[in-house]
């Protein structure tokens, strides 16, 4: 079975200061891979997503994210945090067989210190 | 355009008592999903409906949990008799027709937090 790990709970980072969340999937094959952020009471809004083709792959919000399949991992990036940032991030993986469902990591809560 | 509608924000239930849950999609989405989000978890998802059809329910709990997306209206998830554990935010998600479910990357409702009192 799929499975999406990110082992940093908690992030706090300075405003201007780069950032990267950590992303670990299990999955028999090439996997769909997506990062959503979740602001604070609210619902979760698609960063980006990977299916096939370049591995660093662009999204909203100047961030971006980078598939090692080596590594199983899926990171995410951004050079210059800004307040607004602040939510929590969610890592997910879907499945190439069918379409229905995305498995989601546990999430990581980005807080920024001005 | 409106996203995808979800209400109540809050709703609070004592045990045993049901709780309805509406979502409207994105217009033109003719795929709903729900999802719940317990406590310092991810989402986990729960069931995935056509109108008129449930296509995938094996995220569902097998008692007191039941799901509908009729052919008008906003798509309902119906828990009878809630329980304490059933304290979650609920998220629905809906994605257009043709465009492989999950893969496309669904637009998320902003939730329903439901607590059991």
């Amino acid at each position: 079975a799929q499975s999406v790990t990110q082992p940093d709970i908690h992030i706090t980072v300075s405003e201007g200061a780069s950032l990267e969340l950590r992303c670990n999937y299990s999955y028999g094959a090439t996997p769909y891979l997506f990062w959503y952020v979740q602001p604070p009471g609210q619902g979760l809004q698609l960063l980006l997503k990977y299916f096939s083709g370049d591995t660093l792959v662009q999204g909203i919000k100047g961030f971006e994210a980078e598939f090692k399949r080596s590594q199983s991992s899926f990171n995410l990036r951004k050079p210059s945090v800004h307040w607004s940032d602040a939510a929590e991030y969610f890592c997910a993986v879907g499945s190439t067989g069918g379409g229905n469902k995305l498995t989601f990591g546990t999430g990581t809560q980005l807080k920024v210190e001005l | 355009n409106a996203g995808v509608m979800q209400n109540p924000r809050h709703l609070v239930r004592r045990r045993g008592q049901e709780a309805r849950l509406r979502c409207s999609p994105v217009k033109g989405h003719s795929h709903v999903y729900w999802y719940r989000q317990l406590p310092e978890e991810g989402l986990k998802f729960m069931v995935y409906l056509q109108k008129e059809n449930i296509i995938d329910e094996s995220g569902m709990p097998k008692e007191r949990f039941s799901a509908e997306f009729p052919k008008e209206g906003p798509s309902i998830l119906r828990i009878q008799q809630v329980v304490r554990g059933d304290s979650a935010a609920y998220f629905c998600a809906s994605s257009p027709p043709g465009t492989g479910g999950a893969n496309y990357g669904y637009t998320f409702g902003s939730g329903t937090r439901l607590t059991v009192v």
